[in-house]
């Protein structure tokens, strides 16, 4: 049985392009949170989808976007990446709709120069 | 705005002393999770709290969640430097549908 799994492991762009971060949930999952660790910190919350629709938006500008697929894949997006994006991106799936426990898979690491 | 706090933020102990790690929100709490996240790693989840004044036991770890259900702690009984990470709590508000709101983490190095 497959964890979550993500792609790619590691990403470095320039500031002001566009990325593209891809999640497969683990099998039985229907609920997909994105999550952005910056060096040192927790896990801060971005958005969460559920029946391809964002249900919960965190405190991130507009520039970060998402969409959920019918087999429950998602991907995050980020437009007019700047410096301070450079982070360690987390996707978490849970079953039922997100009160329960999520697993996390193993990010991706965004580097912006 | 919703915050966990989560103290200390690094502890350094000899291998076999114990340690602990507390966790406290300014809201109440429909549960909290606990993950490890070794360097390099992702958070791993350990477990889940719901009831109010809950103790759970894994092993040589003890995980409680206040009566109020708004702090909670994890406690290592005679550490090994396999417990080397970064524990952090992140919680569920009651009024939330899956939003986890993440401690900042406390880092133990176990000295052998």
């Amino acid at each position: 049985d497959a964890g979550v799994t993500q792609s790619p492991t590691h990403l470095i762009k320039t500031r002001g392009q566009q990325v593209t971060l891809r999640c497969s949930p683990k099998s039985g999952h229907d609920t997909v949170s994105w999550y952005q660790q910056a060096l040192g910190q927790g896990p801060q919350f971005i958005f969460q989808y559920y029946e391809e629709e964002e249900r919960q938006r965190g405190n991130f500008p507009d520039r970060f976007s998402g969409h959920q697929f019918p087999n429950y894949s998602s991907e995050l997006n980020v437009n007019a990446l700047l410096l301070g994006d450079s982070a360690l991106y987390l996707c978490a799936s849970s079953p039922g709709g997100g009160r329960n426990t999520q697993y996390f898979g193993p990010g991706t690491r965004l580097t912006v120069l | 705005g919703q915050q966990v706090m989560q103290i200390p933020q690094y502890q350094h102990v000899q291998e076999g002393e114990d340690f602990t790690t507390y966790c406290n929100s300014s809201t109440t709490l429909s549960n909290i999770q606990w993950y490890k996240q070794r360097p390099g790693g992702h958070p791993v989840f350990l477990i889940q709290l719901v009831k109010s004044g809950e103790v759970k036991k894994q092993k040589r770890l003890t995980f409680q969640f206040g009566e109020a259900k708004k702090n909670s702690s994890l406690h290592i009984t005679a550490t090994q430097t396999t417990d080397v990470g970064t524990y952090f709590c992140a919680g569920i508000l009651s009024s939330n549908t899956g939003k986890l709101i993440f401690g900042q983490g406390t880092t133990l190095q176990v000295k052998p």
